[in-house]
């Protein structure tokens, strides 16, 4: 079946440091995927949607310029958190679709973010 | 944009009872309606989906239901057991490349 790959599984920075967070479609081409953000016993946030080839499409209160998202292959798209601040602490997890036509989405194993 | 309302938050069974999770949408032009659960730290994994031309989908002791006019979906779990315990989450979308949006989950708690 469809696999997402996420890395790194947990990270640990100081603040005012920047962490990137990789996420590989394995086994199909990811034209579209979605980055969301979990804090704890909370639903999914989606935070921006990352397109091949062009800029993603961030959500409302999603501060562009500090969550950098790269889609530069159809099989890779990275979230870079720059400047992290304690507040920034949280799970992050990336989905995609799995192939043309399909309804169904696939998650990355999700990234736990601490800044201290 | 679609807003998806989930109930109940958190929900306790004992082993071998009945769970019913509802959600209802905003959106009348979503047409696609999964369900996902997710274990402490995992990723949400899908369990059962039902597209808008379908009223109800079953696969073994987890059933979909879906109701278009009043837009509500639920989820059944029958003969409950402590492995199903974890949080369940209904989302809504539309198909092609749009994104799904969430229900804030519901806690489900099985006892042995």
């Amino acid at each position: 079946g469809a696999v997402v790959s996420q890395h790194p599984s947990w990270v640990i920075c100081k603040s005012g440091t920047s962490v990137k967070i990789e996420c590989r479609s394995l086994d199909f081409q990811a034209t579209t995927m979605f980055w969301y953000r979990q804090f704890p016993k909370q639903s999914l946030m989606l935070m921006a949607t990352s397109n091949e080839g062009s800029k993603a499409t961030y959500e409302q209160g999603v501060e562009k310029d500090k969550f950098l998202i790269n889609h530069a292959s159809l099989t890779l798209s990275t979230l870079t958190v720059t400047s992290a601040h304690p507040e920034d602490s949280s799970f992050y997890i990336c989905s995609a679709r799995a192939q043309r036509g399909s309804y169904g989405y696939t998650f990355g194993s999700g990234t736990r973010l601490t800044v201290v | 944009g679609e807003n998806v309302e989930q109930h109940p938050s958190t929900l306790s069974v004992q082993e071998g009872d009945s769970a019913v999770i509802k959600c209802t949408y905003s959106d009348s032009a979503s047409n696609y309606f999964p369900w996902y659960k997710q274990e402490l730290g995992k990723r949400p994994q899908l369990i059962i989906d039902i597209r808008s031309n379908v009223g109800e989908k079953k696969d073994q002791r987890i059933a979909v239901t879906l109701n278009k006019t009043a837009k509500h979906f639920s989820l059944h779990i029958t003969e409950t057991q402590p492995e199903d315990s974890a949080v369940y989450f209904c989302a809504a979308g539309l198909s092609g490349y749009s994104t799904l949006t969430f229900g804030k989950g519901t806690m489900l708690l099985v006892s042995p």
